[in-house]
């Protein structure tokens, strides 16, 4: 059974345009949510997070926005570029217990 | 340098050998953990442990050991690797166990 689901496996968006990424959970237990980036041949890098008693979070061109009652959360980057390119992961935790991860979405930005 | 470092980089092992794969931060984290990356499955967690002499199953313990002696080492031990085994393995650690993961640059091994 998957608690953290990333339905899209991948997305391609022009540079300059807005990337949104979608990522369902089913635990409504889960209290913190983050969002990972990787490229290839390197380990995911934290990219943004957010508590559950908030609804967005914003760092640069990166965004992120949880709806608790859908138990749904986006991430959004804007502009996008062609250095955005790579899988993102969201995950999820309860209290303190080890992130459960989605399976990802590759994003690719075109020039 | 700190950080958090995997070896090797690359294996390739024949069905049935043991191998380990190694994993070392320098950062005095309590948490460390073990997950699994395949096409279509996302990350998955393996083993992860606590502090030292602490560890428990992930998502996907079987077919894999682990230990931890000293805080800052975490090996993966696979007793008898079978092609269902071949992934790309990435070791992360952290103070608490919710948020905060730095991960490893990964282990791309590859079971003949």
């Amino acid at each position: 059974d998957q608690q953290v689901k990333q339905n899209s496996p991948s997305l391609s968006v022009q540079e300059g345009r807005i990337s949104i990424l979608n990522c369902d959970y089913t635990n409504s237990m889960f209290d913190y949510f983050l969002w990972y980036k990787k490229y290839p041949a390197e380990g995911p890098t934290f990219l943004i997070s957010i508590s559950s008693i908030k609804d967005k979070n914003e760092d640069g061109r990166f965004t992120v926005f949880l709806n608790k009652s859908a138990k749904h959360l986006s991430l959004h980057i804007v502009p996008s570029q062609p250095g955005d390119s790579a899988v993102y992961f969201c995950a999820a935790s309860e209290g303190n217990t080890p992130l459960v991860f989605g399976k990802g979405t590759r994003l690719s930005v075109i020039a | 340098d700190a950080g958090i470092t995997q070896s090797p980089r690359y294996k390739i092992t024949e069905t049935g050998r043991q191998v380990t794969l190694m994993c070392h931060q320098t950062w005095s984290h309590s948490y460390m953990f073990w997950y699994r990356q395949d096409l279509g499955h996302g990350l998955r967690l393996i083993y992860y442990s606590a502090a030292a002499d602490i560890t428990d199953k992930g998502e996907v313990p079987d077919g894999y050991v682990v230990s931890r002696s000293k805080t800052e080492n975490f090996p993966l031990t696979l007793e008898s690797a079978t092609r269902s085994q071949t992934s790309v393995y990435f070791c992360a650690s952290s103070q608490v166990a919710g948020y905060g993961y730095t991960f490893g640059s990964g282990t791309r091994l590859t079971v003949v």
